[in-house]
C-alpha cells in the first residue's frame, strides 16, 4: 500500500527563520514520483516540485530546497529565511511511475504559520 | 493561475439535493482528476478520466458520478447530498494518463456546503 506521512501537524516560526517540513512515504514500487504542493489561505493547490525516484539529487529553487533520501524514504522541504507569505498548508504527495494512472496520494499536510 | 477552471466557486444546498460541479482542464491536458478535501478525510482521490474514459477510481461514493465530455471538460455529479459531503472539491489535469512528464495542476476548487 502507498502512504505519505507528514508527522508535523502545525509549525510556527518567526519571519527569517529557516524551517523544514518532513515527509515520509511508503511504497512497494521501485519507481515513483514525489511532490510538494502549497495551499495558501485562499484555498488553491499550488504545485511546487516533482521528483522521480531515479533522481536523488537535492534541489534548490530560491529560498526553497528539497532533500530526497531513498534510504530513509523521506522527501523533506526546507524554506530558508521564511516570510509571512510562506504561511500555508504544505502537502507532500506520492504517485506511481509508469502505471495506468498517476493519481496522487497526499499526506495530511503541515500548517506553517510565519509570524512577522 | 494553473489554467484549470472550476465552477462554481461556492455552492450551498440542502440535504437530499443534487449538484453538478464543472471543470475545464488546461489546454492540451487529456486527463482530469477529481479530489475531495474535508477536515476529517484530508485530500482524497475520487476518480480520473483520460480522453473521455474512466481510468482510475478511488474513494468515490455510489451517490457520486463523473464524466468527461468530448471537449475534455468534466463534470462531477453529487446526489442525495448529506451533511458529510460538505467539502472542497478539486479538479486537476495533466497531459497524459500516467503523467511521466507532467505533474497534476489543480483548479481553485468548489466549496460545497450542505445544510
Amino acid at each position: 500500500a502507498q502512504k505519505v506521512t507528514q508527522a508535523q501537524t502545525e509549525i510556527s516560526v518567526v519571519e527569517k527563520e529557516d524551517v523544514t517540513l518532513d515527509c515520509v512515504y511508503e511504497t512497494r514500487d521501485t519507481t515513483y514520483y514525489l511532490f510538494w504542493y502549497k495551499q495558501p489561505p485562499s484555498g488553491e493547490l499550488v504545485f511546487l516540485i516533482r521528483r522521480n525516484s531515479f533522481d536523488e539529487q537535492n534541489e534548490i529553487s530560491g529560498r526553497y530546497s528539497w532533500n530526497f533520501q531513498k534510504s530513509t524514504s523521506s522527501f523533506n522541504f526546507t524554506i530558508t529565511a521564511s516570510q509571512v507569505v510562506d504561511s500555508a498548508v504544505y502537502f507532500c504527495a506520492l504517485a506511481n511511475y509508469g502505471g495506468a494512472t498517476n493519481k496522487l496520494i497526499f499526506g495530511t499536510g503541515t500548517l506553517l504559520a510565519v509570524q512577522p | 493561475d494553473s489554467g484549470v477552471t472550476q465552477t462554481p466557486k461556492h455552492l450551498i444546498t440542502a440535504t437530499g439535493q443534487r449538484v453538478t460541479l464543472r471543470c475545464s482542464p488546461r489546454s492540451g491536458d487529456l486527463s482530469v482528476y477529481w479530489y475531495q478535501q474535508s477536515l476529517d478525510q484530508g485530500l482524497q482521490f475520487l476518480i480520473q478520466y483520460y480522453n473521455g474514459e474512466e481510468r482510475a477510481k478511488g474513494n468515490i461514493l455510489e451517490r457520486f458520478s463523473a464524466q468527461q465530455f468530448p471537449d475534455l471538460h468534466s463534470e462531477l455529479n453529487l446526489s442525495s447530498l448529506e451533511l458529510g459531503d460538505s467539502a472542497l472539491y478539486f479538479c486537476a489535469s495533466s497531459v497524459g494518463q500516467a503523467g511521466r512528464n507532467s505533474p497534476l495542476h489543480f483548479g481553485n476548487g468548489t466549496r460545497l456546503t450542505v445544510t
